[in-house]
């Protein structure tokens, strides 16, 4: 079946630090690709997306790119700022037969220390 | 445009009752969505609802669990005879279609 997995965590940087949070996937046909934030005691926001091979979803400095090949969506960003503590989710919605319920990665627990 | 609106924010339901779980979705929206997230788990999806349709109820448990989207009003999921196991945290999200979901901020459930 289609499936997630992401890297485990805690992920703990110093700020400025380059971030790298690995997520591989299992799906049939063509899934898009999200990235979710969770802050504290919040719901999920998306934080960027890809819908082919190939794409790169970008936002507030976090880049993916859809990697048919190695079936992967690797988020990273450059230089972490402590804001960016959060829980981090990868997720994909279906491709064929697509209801567009997301299937979820266990999330990667990010910690920026100042 | 107010977001995705969830209440209570936290619940408290001691085992046998019944927990009723609220969500409006944004204006606009038809498509709503239930999913559940275990302690230190991500989310897994439950029901897919358009209004007054269950859509895709894979992910809802066999006994217990029901969820409706009326013509008019919230959505609601509703946990009869809730068990410890039930304690989670609860999330809706809406879209207008299948894609381009907006998250609420959830609702935290505790059994005792």
């Amino acid at each position: 079946g289609n499936s997630v997995t992401q890297m485990e965590g805690p992920v703990t940087l110093s700020e400025e630090a380059f971030l790298t949070i690995n997520c591989t996937y299992t799906a049939t046909g063509y899934p898009s690709l999200f990235w979710y934030v969770q802050y504290p005691g919040e719901g999920l926001q998306l934080l960027l997306k890809a819908t082919k091979a190939d794409d790169k979803g970008s936002n507030k400095g976090f880049e993916a790119t859809y990697r048919k090949e190695t079936t992967s969506f690797h988020l990273e960003k450059g230089s972490v700022q402590v804001s960016d503590s959060a829980v981090y989710f990868c997720a994909l919605t279906h491709g064929s037969g697509n209801t567009g319920k997301l299937i979820f990665g266990q999330g990667t627990t990010l910690q920026v220390k100042p | 445009n107010a977001g995705v609106m969830q209440n209570p924010r936290h619940l408290v339901r001691r085992r046998g009752q019944e927990a009723r779980l609220r969500c409006s979705p944004m204006k606009g929206h038809s498509h709503v969505y239930w999913y559940r997230q275990l302690p230190e788990e991500g989310l897994k999806f439950m029901v897919y609802l358009q209004k007054e349709n269950i859509i895709d109820e894979s992910g809802m448990p066999k006994e217990r669990f029901s969820a409706e989207f009326p013509k008019e009003g919230p959505s609601i999921l509703r946990i009869q005879q809730v068990v410890r196991g039930d304690s989670a945290a609860y999330f809706c999200a809406s879209s207008v279609g299948q894609d381009g979901y907006t998250f609420g901020s959830g609702t935290r459930l505790t059994v005792v």
